[in-house]
This record gives C-alpha cells, structure tokens and sequence, in this order.
C-alpha cells in the first residue's frame, strides 16, 4: 500500500515566519515528488517539483528531499496571508505509467 | 498557451442516473489523468489516458469509465451513480508516455458533483 503521511493541521504562522510543511511516503521506488497548494474551493496548483536528495529553491519557497528517510518538506520564507491554503504532498511512482499518490493536505493558516 | 480546462463546473444528479465530464488538456500534452477530491481529503487518481487508451487505473469500479480522443481531450463517465460519488472530479493534463523526463501534472478547475 502505497501512503503519503502529512499533518492535517492546521499550521498557523504569523505573517512574515517560516512556515515548514512536512511529509512522508511509504514506497521506498518513488521518485518525484510535488507539492501543490489548494485554495478553498479551488483546484490543486502545482508549485514546487524535486526529484534528488537536497534543497530546491524557487521564489520564497524551498522543496527539501531525503530519500533515505522517505520524508520530503516544504518551507515558506516570509510567509503571507495569501500564502494561507491547504498544501499537498504528491509522490510520483513511474511503473510503466506515471501517477501521483497524494497526502491528505496541511492547512496552513498565516496571520497578519 | 491554454491551459487545463474542465466542463461543466458543477453537477447535481440523482443517485443511479450517469453522467459525462468533459476534460482539454493543456497545450502540448499528450497525457489526461482523472481524480476524485472528496471534502477534506487529498485527490484520489481513477485512471489514466496516453495515446487514446487507459494507461493504468486506480481503485475504482468499472461504472467509471474514459475516453480519450485523437485531440487529447478526455471523457470521465460514472454509471449507476452512488451518494458517495459526490465529490470534486479533477482532470490533469502532462507529458508521458516514452518521452521520459518529469510527469508534472497540472490541473484543471475541476467539476463538483453532487449526488442526491
């Protein structure tokens, strides 16, 4: 069984924090992983991809991978109120076809 | 560049009738993939399209069904509907099959069905 654990929350940060979302997966084949943010009522948007071990940096947002350790994070520098969603972690196994196992989703809530 | 779209946005059937959602995948994109998102929880894959042919399937009973077309546009059909049908459907749209590289997948808004 294929699982991908996150901590449904929520996570509240004052504006201007770091906020670090967290997750971990099950099968040790999985081989990239996505993080995607959904606004209440909205579809999931795709914001950060990683594929190696290491830290990957786009804007404020830094993707964080440990293959070892099954666990891949996300991290918001300088977070906003319009940063504030529900942030889901996908895992992506590529057996002949190509799909995604998501986690439930961390809500996360920042403060002005 | 166009992207994802879905129709229609939202849906109320009675339980036992079917229903189509219709999907056009994102300029370029070879590859349609369906969800269902059920409230507070992540998406849940149903199956998967490349080249007009189901590409792998998740854990859903045949009364789901697809197509996909030579355009790349996609169909999700559900048959006998259930009250537990009720959910967002999502459609995404990447670049598969044997071209390798990522499979990042991007979603369309979405169509919210509501089973009575």
């Amino acid at each position: 069984q294929k699982e991908v654990e996150q901590n449904s929350g929520p996570l509240s940060v004052p504006e201007g924090a770091i906020a670090s979302l967290n997750c971990t997966y099950s099968d040790r084949v999985s081989q990239s992983f996505f993080w995607y943010r959904q606004y209440s009522g909205k579809s999931p948007e795709l914001i950060m991809s990683i594929y190696s071990n290491g830290d990957k940096e786009d804007g404020r947002f830094t993707a964080q991978l440990n293959k070892a350790s099954q666990y891949v994070s996300l991290l918001i520098r300088d977070s906003q109120p319009s940063d504030s969603a529900t942030y889901l972690c996908a895992v992506n196994i590529d057996s002949g076809y190509s799909t995604l196992t998501f986690g439930k989703g961390t809500m996360l809530l920042v403060s002005p | 560049e166009t992207g994802v779209t879905q129709s229609p946005t939202h849906l109320i059937k009675t339980r036992g009738q079917q229903v189509t959602l219709r999907c056009s995948s994102q300029s370029g994109h070879n590859t349609v993939s369906w969800y269902q998102q059920a409230l507070g929880q992540g998406p849940q894959f149903i199956f998967q399209y490349y080249r007009e042919e189901e590409n792998g399937r998740g854990n859903f009973p045949p009364r789901f069904s697809g197509l996909q077309f030579p355009n790349y546009s996609s169909e999700l059909n559900v048959n006998a509907l259930e009250l537990d049908d009720s959910a967002l459907y999502l459609c995404a749209s990447s670049l598969g099959g044997s071209s390798g590289g990522p499979r990042e997948q991007y979603f369309g808004p979405g169509t919210r069905l509501t089973v009575t």
